[in-house]
Order: structure tokens, then C-alpha cells, then sequence
């Protein structure tokens, strides 16, 4: 069984569409996080929530909207997209946001065109 | 904000040798060092961790070892095999957790057969 998955593995698209990518996590984690990979593979956190609630929100510019209907799901939405978001975009869970081991999923490749 | 340095970008070595990965961090109130290992089309996995009141773990090949005073962390990887190829991250948190983790810029090992 998957412990992190996020849908799509791939999501290529044009400039200026809004877009979606899911995150789930079946290990009854509290915290869900999103951090993005640049072409380089520098990883840099997005977001953090803990139980539905936003506790982390680095400088990401506002179309980028993240919501968590329920502690097992955290998805991410980008409205406008934009040439530089191209990037690996990774969810994550972890047991508590200051303690515990980080689970990642596979990625979502994301191409702007 | 912390600032973490990793070198060597990439490293090479023959199967059986001993491959050494170093890392530095910048805000002396981090104490919790996490290394994962990211293979091709996958997420990071944590392969070893280590807080600030220990000086060295181990973990069969792997050993990680941690001077506060100077502020670096190091990743020993023993007797090299294929498998252990992937690109390798540092990290550096100021809780024992995911939380804002700070990433390394990564190294890209590949052990030669």
C-alpha cells in the first residue's frame, strides 16, 4: 500500500491554466505538507498543515491556494500558471509537525508550455 | 532563515569504497539533522537521522556524525553498492521534526560496478 500518493505523476500544461494535484496519505498522519524541486533539485517547503489547519505558508505567491478537507488529503491548486512554476512538486506527511519522520510521495512533475 | 550547504554536488566512486557527503547549517538553534536519499522517479526517503545531543549514530553502512561547534554534518556511507546510487540530501530543522525542514542542495552519488 502507497503511504503518500499524489495524482497526476505528470501534468503538463499551458501558461495561464489553473490546475490541481492531489495528495492523500493513509498512514493517520496529522500533518500534510507540500515542498516544491527546482530544475537544480533544491527542495523548499510550501506549506504545512496540521489537522486541516495552515501552520506554515513560506513566500509563495498567492495563486498558489492549498486546502485539506480532511487530515488525509492536502491538495494543492495553481491558478494562472506560469513558465517558472515548472518544478517536482512533493507532498509529504509526517506524525506531528515537530516530531517524527517525513513520508514524501512520488512527485508530481509539473511542466508549464 | 537557516542556509544549508551540501558538498559535494557529485561524487563517484568504485563499489566498495567509502563514499562521504558534508554538509553545512547556518542558524546555531537548529538540532535536528534528517539525510534522505532520493532514487529516480521517487520522493525522498529518510535513511538516517540525528539530533543535536549526539555526536555520531550508525546504522549497518551508513553513519552520520554531527559538530555543533563548527556547525556541519556529515553522511559516511560504507562498503558502496550500486543500489545505494540516488541523489542524497541533507537537512536541518530547529525541532526534532518535519517542520520546516531546510534542504541541502543535494549530492548525486553513483557507486561504479
Amino acid at each position: 500500500d502507497t503511504a503518500v500518493s499524489q495524482t497526476p505523476k505528470y501534468l503538463v500544461t499551458q501558461m495561464g491554466n489553473d490546475k490541481s494535484i492531489k495528495c492523500e496519505q493513509n498512514l493517520g498522519h496529522d500533518t500534510m505538507y507540500w515542498y516544491k524541486q527546482d530544475s537544480k533539485k533544491f527542495l523548499k517547503i510550501m506549506f504545512s498543515y496540521n489537522n486541516k489547519e495552515l501552520i506554515i505558508n513560506e513566500t509563495v505567491p498567492n495563486r498558489f491556494s492549498p486546502k485539506s478537507p480532511d487530515k488525509a488529503h492536502l491538495n494543492l491548486h495553481i491558478n494562472s500558471l506560469e513558465l517558472g512554476d515548472s518544478a517536482v512538486y512533493f507532498c509529504a506527511s509526517s506524525q506531528d509537525p515537530r516530531w517524527g519522520e517525513a513520508f514524501f510521495g512520488q512527485g508530481t512533475r509539473l511542466t508549464v508550455v | 532563515g537557516e542556509n544549508v550547504e551540501q558538498h559535494p554536488s557529485t561524487l563517484s566512486v568504485q563499489e566498495g569504497d567509502s563514499a562521504v557527503i558534508k554538509c553545512t547549517y547556518s542558524d546555531s538553534a537548529s538540532n535536528y539533522f534528517p539525510w534522505y536519499k532520493q532514487e529516480l522517479g521517487k520522493g525522498p526517503q529518510l535513511i538516517i537521522d540525528i539530533r543535536s545531543n549526539v555526536g555520531e549514530k550508525k546504522d549497518q553502512r551508513i553513519a552520520v556524525t554531527l559538530n555543533k561547534t563548527a556547525k556541519h554534518f556529515s553522511l559516511h556511507i560504507t562498503e558502496t553498492q550500486p543500489e545505494d546510487s540516488a541523489v542524497y540530501f541533507c537537512a536541518a530543522s530547529q525541532k526534532t521534526g518535519a517542520n520546516n525542514l531546510f534542504f541541502g542542495t543535494g549530492t548525486r552519488l553513483t557507486v561504479i560496478p
